[in-house]
């Protein structure tokens, strides 16, 4: 049972276009969302994250939207660089103090072509 | 803090064999969890503890897992008996509660492969 998918196994865009990555969830009990990028041979780091509350936030190139009443978030990253090629998860809690653990979806592997 | 190491970064074992993996978390954080990846799917719950309690252990824990984290600092999971489902890169991260998911900081993992 999928709790948060991300459909898109892959994804090729040029440097300097938008990156859109999506994510879907379907427990109405999360309400804290991440998202991280983990490179080959190293573990997932922090990108950016929301609360329920918001439905945008903002971090430099890297913009994540929540939309809740679809149950649906996404990233974009503009404008999208060669360094930015690597595979983004989705993660989603119902529980932002981590009482609960995070919950993550497959990956998107994203390409940036130069 | 050089953050979250894990230790190995690989083993090979032969099915039916014990194994046991090391994480040493950043120092000031009080929660470690484990998570498991395997091809293509993204990291899984297994556990977690605050200080040196276990909290949380998920029904993918079966009972050849087991996990310690003695005195509040370092972790280790063991797997009893492994079997080659049992391949797959071992996640650990750390955090400080209640900032909690904002902080969480992974390792690099150890890739076990069963043979």
């Amino acid at each position: 049972d999928q709790q948060v998918k991300q459909n898109s196994p892959s994804l090729s865009v040029q440097e300097g276009r938008i990156s859109i990555l999506n994510c879907d969830y379907t427990n109405s009990m999360f309400d804290y969302f991440l998202w991280y990028k983990k490179y080959p041979a190293e573990g997932p780091t922090f990108l950016i994250s929301i609360s329920s509350i918001k439905d945008k936030n903002e971090d430099g190139r890297f913009t994540v939207f929540l939309n809740k009443s679809a149950k649906h978030l996404s990233l974009h990253i503009v404008p999208s660089q060669p360094g930015d090629s690597a595979v983004y998860f989705c993660a989603a809690s119902a529980d932002p103090s981590g009482n609960t653990p995070l919950v993550f979806g497959k990956g998107t592997r994203l390409s940036v072509i130069a | 803090d050089t953050g979250v190491s894990q230790d190995p970064r690989h083993k090979i074992t032969k099915r039916g064999q014990n194994v046991t993996f090391r994480c040493d978390p950043i120092s000031e954080h009080n929660r470690l969890y484990w998570y498991r990846q395997t091809l293509g799917q993204g990291p899984e719950f297994l556990t977690y503890f605050q200080n040196e309690a276990q909290l949380e252990k998920s029904r993918l824990l079966s009972d050849r897992f087991s996990a310690e984290r003695p005195k509040g600092s370092f972790s280790t999971l063991e797997i009893q008996r492994t079997e080659q489902g049992d391949s797959a890169m071992y996640l650990c991260a750390s955090s400080l509660a209640p900032r909690g998911n904002y902080g969480y900081t992974f390792g690099s993992g150890t890739r076990l492969t069963v043979v």
